[in-house]
């Protein structure tokens, strides 16, 4: 299971965008990446998933290299209510996939 | 709305004594996981179900045993409670448990404390 390693905490300020960086050194070749965003006492959710370049959603973007020994979350103009923590999760390459988590990224944006 | 139903939201109970916690998956989703979230441990998976059976084990303590139901919905049993069992409890679903990776739907979560 590739490991991932991402900033413990970050710090912004409302309508600045926002990137967090995630290492994946050891991704095999048919992993995939995701990030999900956790709120307080809340589940987490998905935000976004790619493989390869570049994928955007409705909410975020995704820049992975072509090496995919890391990838970008990017967050457009940050919001008081994008402050959680945010997990970057390699797996789901073949055979039974579990979605593991580290300790993910504290994002606190503040006014 | 994940679409993911844990109940109970809150359970409140004694040490040394027996809960069940319930997981209904999203419609038509196949694998269960259940997580594990306390403030010093982080996001710790359990075990896995798939389509009624077990496929994995993780951090799971022989105290602890789950099943997953023909309907699929799931059940997280946990028994001689200690203190240290004071956690959320989480439950996750997604369509399969094998081949590509797949989005993970989480539901709410049930806040357990053991006192």
């Amino acid at each position: 299971l590739a490991k991932t390693t991402q900033p413990i905490s970050m710090d912004s300020y409302e309508g600045q965008e926002v990137n967090i960086t995630c290492s994946h050194n050891n991704i095999a070749t048919n992993d995939y990446i995701t990030w999900y965003q956790q709120f307080p006492s809340q589940g987490p959710r998905f935000i976004i998933q790619g493989y390869k370049t570049k994928v955007t959603n409705e909410v975020a973007s995704l820049f992975i290299p072509a090496d995919r020994k890391s990838s970008t979350l990017s967050l457009p103009r940050v919001s008081l209510s994008d402050t959680a923590v945010y997990y970057c999760l390699v797996g789901g390459g073949g055979g039974s996939y579990i979605p593991t988590f580290g300790r993910g990224t504290s994002l606190i944006v503040h006014p | 709305d994940s679409g993911v139903t844990q109940t109970p939201k809150h359970l409140i109970t004694a040490t040394g004594q027996r809960v069940t916690l319930r997981c209904s998956p999203r419609s038509g989703d196949l694998s269960v996981y259940w997580y594990q979230q306390s403030l010093d441990q982080g996001l710790q998976f359990l075990i896995h179900y798939y389509n009624g059976e077990e496929r994995a084990k993780g951090n799971i303590l022989e105290r602890f045993s789950a099943q997953q139901f023909p309907d699929l919905h799931s059940e997280l049993n946990l028994s001689s409670l200690e203190l240290g069992d004071s956690a959320l409890y989480f439950c996750a679903s997604s369509k399969r448990g094998q081949e590509l990776n797949t989005e993970a739907f989480f539901g709410q979560g049930t806040r357990l404390t053991v006192v």
